[in-house]
């Protein structure tokens, strides 16, 4: 099962910051946290992942809380093209280990 | 920018027979997936395979399936004797050796059994 909780949907006006939050309790110390996203029924779309650190890549922002039990995705200005269900994933860096894939949340950006 | 490639997109069987789904993973990579998703539901874990040989599978991964790369470019899936619950959308993914690495996907092959 998914080690994550997550809304089940969201809205956000175009041009809007979408904040998206995930809460990982339970992650441990060589977890990482993953932010994927699957547009229709589109292969998932890999957008950033991060240990303890704040990232930032040119499709997103991830926050991470210094306990690292939760983190928020965010999309600076969101476009409708961002419509999509966004995945939060933990985990373990290991080459073999699969991703383990939640409901996700259904990001609806609206004009 | 290089992406996994899955071919066919859409492929028709009729029940008991088998297929296989083909898959073009990114250059250089050397961790290679197979997921499926069933319609309306959650992106399920199939099998990984690292230096031939298959590293994880799931409990979905049964003798009926098997996975192959059978040169230095394609990454097969093989179900040997189809069912209807076999439909679904079957994504392949591959990643680089280094750690720390995202998975990236294809953008799948529907797999419709009749």
């Amino acid at each position: 099962d998914a080690k994550t909780t997550q809304p089940t949907s969201m809205d956000c006006a175009e041009g809007r910051a979408a904040n998206l939050p995930c809460n990982h309790s339970t992650i441990s110390g060589n977890e990482y946290v993953y932010w994927y996203r699957q547009i229709h029924s589109q292969g998932p779309q890999y957008i950033i992942h991060g240990l303890k650190n704040n990232e930032t890549n040119e499709m997103a922002s991830l926050i991470i809380t210094e306990d690292r039990k939760s983190s928020t995705l965010i999309l600076p200005h969101a476009t409708l093209r961002d419509t999509a269900v966004y995945y939060c994933i933990v985990r373990l860096d290991s080459g073999n280990t699969p991703l383990v894939f939640g409901k996700g949340t259904r990001l609806s950006v609206i004009a | 920018e290089p992406e996994v490639t899955q071919t066919p997109s859409h492929q028709v069987t009729q029940m008991g027979q088998e297929v296989i789904l083909r898959c073009v993973p990114i250059s250089n990579h050397l961790y290679f997936y197979w997921y499926r998703q069933i319609l309306g539901q959650k992106v399920e874990f199939l099998v990984s395979f690292y230096n031939n040989e298959i590293s994880e599978k799931s409990e979905i991964f049964d003798d009926q399936f098997s996975v192959e790369r059978p040169d230095g470019s394609n990454f097969t899936l093989k179900i040997r004797s189809t069912k209807l619950e076999d439909s679904a959308m079957y994504f392949c993914a591959s990643r680089d050796g280094l750690s720390n690495q995202p998975q990236h996907f294809g953008d799948g092959t529907r797999l419709s059994i009749l």
